[in-house]
């Protein structure tokens, strides 16, 4: 009966490395969301997942971030080539199928590159 | 894009005073959604609402949908410690469920005793 975790819960890099963070929805949720909030700042959509296929990545900022839900449960996050300001808390949420019904959120990982 | 504004930023209260967040959307929502989130947590689900005009409550906590669907407000009474936090709006644009959630940027709701 868990929440939604987030691994790592802090990730330290270097600028231009290649980072991924992991998320593990609630079972049974099939829609699944990555977010990412800056200090001061509301949650930034990123990309949306309904099963295995990417719904609407829309909001990824460039073509350095990408997504994974390969069997519909466990997603990645990959950032490639790390810049300064892609630090921020990078959140996670399931919802029970539908894209609009209440979202859960993990704790976050908080990604800083120096 | 689409665009959810959120006013005030900050709101500072006494505790036992009321306190409101104003939301408002550059487009018709779907439906909106409110979330706390407290210092060093992460947004937790409070309500969602889905019909023009409609209002729901939760114990302090009263909600309202514009009859327009472009804004929507919370209203807390009588505030205590435990309210602090920020609170979130969340606007959803696609009824089909084909989109994330927009959020706004929050209002932070600081409480002295």
């Amino acid at each position: 009966g868990a929440g939604v975790s987030q691994t790592p819960s802090n990730k330290v890099t270097e600028k231009g490395k290649y980072v991924e963070l992991r998320c593990d929805p609630i079972s049974g949720h099939t829609a699944l969301y990555w977010y990412r909030q800056s200090l001061g700042q509301g949650p930034e959509f990123l990309i949306y997942f309904q099963g295995t296929g990417a719904a609407d990545d829309s909001g990824l900022p460039n073509d350095r971030f990408f997504a994974v839900r390969p069997e519909g449960s466990v997603s990645t996050l990959k950032i490639q080539r790390t810049e300064r300001g892609d630090s921020a808390v990078y959140l996670c949420a399931s919802s029970f199928r539908r894209a609009d019904n209440e979202q859960f959120f993990g704790p976050g990982t908080r990604l800083t590159v120096l | 894009g689409q665009q959810v504004m959120q006013i005030p930023q900050y709101q500072h209260v006494q505790e036992g005073e009321d306190f409101t967040t104003y939301c408002n959307s550059s487009t018709t929502l779907s439906n909106i959604q409110w979330y706390k989130q407290r210092p060093g947590g992460h947004p937790v689900f409070l309500i969602q609402l889905v019909k023009s005009g409609e209002v729901k409550k939760q114990k302090r906590l009263t909600f309202q949908f514009g009859e327009a669907k472009k804004n929507s407000s919370l209203h807390i009474t009588a505030t205590q410690t435990t309210d602090v936090g920020t609170y979130f709006c969340a606007g959803s644009h696609s009824g089909g469920g084909a989109d994330g959630l927009t959020f706004g940027k929050g209002t932070h709701l600081i409480i002295q005793p």
